[in-house]
């Protein structure tokens, strides 16, 4: 079966520390991947995606950065956290071949609240 | 740029009762999906529904119900015979290569 698996789960990091959250998918090859983030009470921004290996494409320009060292692992760092950065984070994969139209969609890691104090 | 806005912010129901919560958005696409996600307070996210653009049949999935307008861009959420369970934040979202997502409407359902 096709799981996708996100931690930490929760994180509280001082103002100028680095960062490193992972995602990884089992299940299956050659994923879309992504990287959202959720403000207190708000929407989800899309900050990320890959379409493959070494492949990333940048929404919002800011202080943070993705990898995807290899075909299942998504990882999004900063090398200086910022108080804005705070939020939760969520990851999310997407087949790429479509397959049966009733099972298109994307499924969203269980997400890490990060806090920078 | 495709956007999708919710004008709702916030919407109550009373259980059993309909609520139909709205959302439109904007692409220069024809081939596209159409998605509404239910984000409850452990903010997983739960697919609730899903349309094709390409179909003209409206999608459901039990108590849930879409009115999908492709002219008017338009795509609203019914829920019908609400449930204190449906309590939650729910999220419109548009897809291509990529998931964009509105602001969100929360919505409270009272007993």
């Amino acid at each position: 079966s096709q799981t996708i698996h996100q931690w930490p789960a929760t994180l509280v990091q001082p103002v100028g520390s680095p960062l490193s959250l992972e995602c990884t998918v089992e299940g299956t090859s050659n994923p879309n991947l992504y990287w959202y983030r959720q403000a207190a009470g708000r929407g989800l921004q899309l900050l990320f995606y890959s379409v493959g290996i070494g492949q990333i494409s940048s929404e919002v320009p800011q202080n943070l950065s993705a990898s995807r060292p290899q075909d299942r692992q998504f990882i999004l760092s900063s090398k200086k956290l910022l108080l804005s950065d705070s939020g939760f984070y969520l990851c999310a994969w997407r087949r790429k071949v479509y397959g049966p139209r009733a099972l298109y969609g994307y499924t969203f890691g269980s997400g890490t609240r990060l806090t920078v104090v | 740029a495709q956007t999708v806005t919710q004008s709702q912010p916030e919407m109550s129901v009373q259980e059993a009762e309909t609520v139909t919560l709205s959302c439109t958005y904007d692409t220069s696409e024809n081939n596209y999906y159409l998605f509404w996600y239910k984000q409850p307070p452990s903010r997983q996210m739960i697919l609730v529904i899903r349309q094709e653009a390409y179909k003209q049949q409206n999608a459901t999935e039990n108590r849930f119900s879409v009115n999908f307008q492709k002219a008017a861009k338009s795509f609203s959420l019914k829920i019908s015979d609400s449930q204190l369970g449906d309590t939650a934040m729910y999220f419109c979202a548009f897809d291509t290569d990529k998931l964009i997502f509105g602001t969100g409407t929360r919505l409270q359902v009272f007993p």
